[in-house]
C-alpha cells in the first residue's frame, strides 16, 4: 500500500530564516507530487506541482520554491521567511490516471 | 479560472439526521471531483472521487453525485453520527489532471 511521510509536523521559524518542509511517498513510482498551503480561515491553495523528477510548475509567484530531487521525493524550501508563510503546509500525492489524490498529515508552520 | 464554492460554511444538526452539502464550480471542463474530510489539524482523508464521466459514488453512508452540465456536486450523508464532526471539503480536477481547486469548505457538527 501506499505511504505519504510529510516532516517536520510543527515548526517555529524567525523571520528573514530558510525553510525546508521534506515529503516522501511509499508503494508507488513516477506519482503527481503537490505541495498546498491552508491559511487560518481560507482554503487551500496549490503552491507547486511536479508531475516528474525536476519538472516543479508554480501557481503562485512567492518567496517560496520546490524541488523533486528524486522520483518519489518533494522538498518545498525558502531562502528567507516572511509572517505571511505562516500556514499549514500539506504534500499530497496522486497517480497521473485517476487524479485521486492523497494528503500527508501536514506542517504547520509559524513564522515569529 | 476555476472557482469552487461550498454552502453552507457550517452546519449544525442532531445526530440521526441525514443531510446534504453542496458544492458548485464554475468550469465545467473537469478531470474529476473528490470529497475529502479534515479533521482540526490533521490532513485531508479522501473520502470519494468522481470521474467526469460518473454521474455518482457511494461508500457506506455516504454518497456523492456530479452533475458537470450545472457545475455542482453534492455529498449526502445518511443517518449522521457526532464521529461525522469536521470539515467536508470539495475540489475539482483539471482536464490536465495536474491539479486540484479547493473549496472552502463546510465544517458540520453533529451533536448527541
Amino acid at each position: 500500500s501506499q505511504t505519504i511521510h510529510q516532516w517536520p509536523a510543527t515548526l517555529v521559524q524567525p523571520v528573514g530564516s530558510p525553510l525546508s518542509l521534506e515529503c516522501t511517498v511509499e508503494g508507488t513510482s513516477n506519482p503527481n507530487l503537490y505541495w498546498y498551503r491552508q491559511a487560518a480561515g481560507r482554503g487551500l491553495q496549490l503552491l507547486f506541482y511536479s508531475v516528474g523528477i525536476g519538472q516543479i510548475s508554480s501557481e503562485v509567484p512567492q518567496n517560496l520554491s520546490a524541488s523533486r530531487p528524486q522520483d518519489r521525493q518533494f522538498i518545498l524550501s525558502s531562502k528567507k521567511l516572511l509572517l505571511s508563510d505562516s500556514g499549514f503546509y500539506l504534500c499530497a500525492w496522486s497517480w497521473a490516471d485517476t487524479g485521486e489524490l492523497f494528503f500527508g498529515e501536514g506542517s504547520r508552520l509559524t513564522v515569529l | 479560472k476555476q472557482e469552487v464554492t461550498q454552502i453552507p460554511a457550517a452546519l449544525s444538526v442532531p445526530e440521526g439526521e441525514n443531510l446534504v452539502l453542496n458544492c458548485s464550480f464554475t468550469d465545467s471542463a473537469i478531470y474529476n471531483l473528490q470529497w475529502f474530510r479534515q479533521d482540526p489539524g490533521k490532513g485531508l482523508t479522501s473520502l470519494l472521487l468522481i470521474q467526469s464521466s460518473q454521474r455518482e459514488q457511494t461508500s457506506g453512508r455516504l454518497n456523492a453525485s456530479l452533475d458537470k452540465s450545472s457545475g455542482r456536486s453534492t455529498l449526502y450523508i445518511a443517518a449522521s453520527q457526532p464521529g461525522d464532526s469536521a470539515t467536508y471539503l470539495c475540489a475539482v480536477t483539471n482536464q490536465a489532471g495536474t491539479a486540484l481547486i479547493f473549496g472552502k469548505g463546510t465544517t458540520l457538527s453533529v451533536s448527541s
